[in-house]
């Protein structure tokens, strides 16, 4: 079966760092790239981040640049992303993501992981 | 970067009505890159089509995209009671990969 775990998330202080993680299983991890993607409860999905296969190229939305960092490890067959300097609007449920691969966008999504960022 | 505005934000029908939710691109979508995806409360969400118009695999056929350039449209052909949720349109043909802001249908 095809799955994405996400853990790591829980609760932060304002400038407080946190790091989740991604473990992938039933399919070819490093032939995929990879992305993260939040949601603010009751609201809308958000792209956070994308790392191709074999991590040589990263994106990031600009409401997280300088502040996150994703990064792989296909030998562990995990993604992870790093967040630093965590503010209140990073609240949101973080999801693992698998693509976009073209020409499917993102087809598998982990069960989401909460991140609450609150003094 | 590409905005995607989707219409109606509700939408209230009734268990065996269709239903048509409309996204629109602020720009064109290059090669059709456009997706749609379904979110029940307290799930992840579900990619039901991709390339405007292709269903996903396992997606029922009352399920349909089409559309191309700037307009795109996910039609329900016969509502199930299962199918009452958000649907969201995403274009990954230009990074930052955009989502609609989400249309919910509504039992009526």
């Amino acid at each position: 079966e095809v799955q994405l775990v996400e853990s790591g998330g829980g609760v932060v202080r304002p400038g407080g760092s946190l790091r989740l993680s991604c473990a992938a299983s039933g399919f070819r991890f490093d032939d995929y790239d990879m992305s993260w993607i939040r949601q603010v409860p009751g609201k809308g999905l958000e792209w956070v981040s994308n790392v191709n296969w074999n991590g040589d190229t990263t994106r990031y939305a600009e409401s997280v640049k300088g502040r996150f960092t994703i990064s792989r490890d296909n030998a562990k067959n995990s993604l992870y992303l790093q967040m630093n300097s965590l503010r209140a609007e990073d609240t949101a449920v973080y999801y693992c993501t698998r693509g976009p691969i073209l020409p499917f966008p993102f087809d598998i999504w982990g069960q989401g992981t909460t991140v609450t960022v609150s003094s | 970067e590409i905005v995607l505005t989707q219409s109606p934000g509700t939408l209230s029908l009734s268990p065996g009505e269709r239903a048509t939710l409309s996204c629109r691109a602020s720009q064109s979508v290059g090669s059709t890159y456009l997706a749609w995806y379904q979110q029940k409360p307290g799930q992840s969400p579900r990619f039901l089509i991709y390339g405007a118009s292709s269903r996903a695999p396992g997606v029922p056929d009352r399920f349909s995209g089409s559309g191309s350039g700037t307009e795109f449209t996910l039609t329900i052909s016969r509502l199930d009671p299962e199918d009452f949720a958000v649907y969201y349109c995403q274009q990954y043909d230009t990074s930052p990969w955009q989502f609609g802001q989400g249309t919910k249908v509504e039992i009526k």
